[in-house]
């Protein structure tokens, strides 16, 4: 059956460190995965997308890696604050887009 | 100017009752979405519209009846609520091709 795996349920990382974020998954051949945010008591915000055929994605301080054979994304914040602290989630889709099925997430805690 | 917006935002009620909750996007998007957050807060994937067209129906139990009046409303209706339905449903919508998902807010339904 299919998997996605967010490799810890919890992160704590100290402030200005890279916070780095890994997502497995198996039985599956995804066209894109995206990473969300999510905060307590609301919806998940996109943050970025990235494609089977991208190795390595940015924005701002945000970046995304894509590994198909390792079937493996790494998510990394650089020059964390503790604003960053949040749940992380990753997701998998398919061509069509509308079949997103997403990990359990990762908390992340950022200390000042 | 809210983006996805879904009332009620918290509903609480009694086993064996029916309710709804609806759900409308002011985005233009084709897609929208009904997913399901438990209290380990993995977040699964319920039923997809594309265009009023019921297109993902996954293994929800036919007590759960969604209905998209137009592309910009996608409605839950859930009869005979129980216990285990309690939870926060998320609604969703998206563009067509690759691109992120805008999530409503939530409603936390609770059955008592």
């Amino acid at each position: 059956s299919q998997k996605i795996e967010q490799n810890s349920e919890a992160l704590n990382i100290q402030e200005g460190k890279t916070a780095t974020l890994t997502c497995n998954y198996t039985n599956y051949s995804p066209a894109y995965l995206q990473w969300y945010r999510q905060d307590p008591g609301r919806g998940p915000v996109f943050l970025l997308l990235i494609r089977e055929n991208e190795k390595e994605k940015r924005k701002e301080r945000l970046k995304v890696t894509f590994d198909t054979t390792l079937k493996q994304s790494l998510f990394h914040i650089t020059a964390s604050q503790p604003a960053d602290s949040a749940t992380y989630l990753c997701a998998l889709g398919g061509y069509n887009n509308n079949d997103m099925r997403f990990g359990a997430g990762t908390r992340l805690t950022v200390k000042p | 100017d809210t983006a996805v917006s879904q009332t009620p935002k918290y509903l609480v009620t009694q086993m064996g009752n029916d309710k709804s909750i609806k759900c409308e996007q002011n985005l233009g998007h084709d897609t929208m979405y009904w997913y399901k957050q438990d209290s380990k807060k993995f977040l699964k994937i319920m039923f997809s519209y594309n265009n009023k067209e019921l297109i993902i129906n996954e293994t929800v139990p036919n007590r759960f009846s969604p209905k998209s009046p137009d592309k910009a409303h996608l409605n839950l209706h859930i009869n005979s609520l129980e216990l285990g339905d309690s939870a926060v449903y998320f609604c969703a919508s998206s563009p067509s091709g690759n691109y992120g998902y805008t999530f409503g807010s939530g409603t936390r339904l609770t059955v008592v």
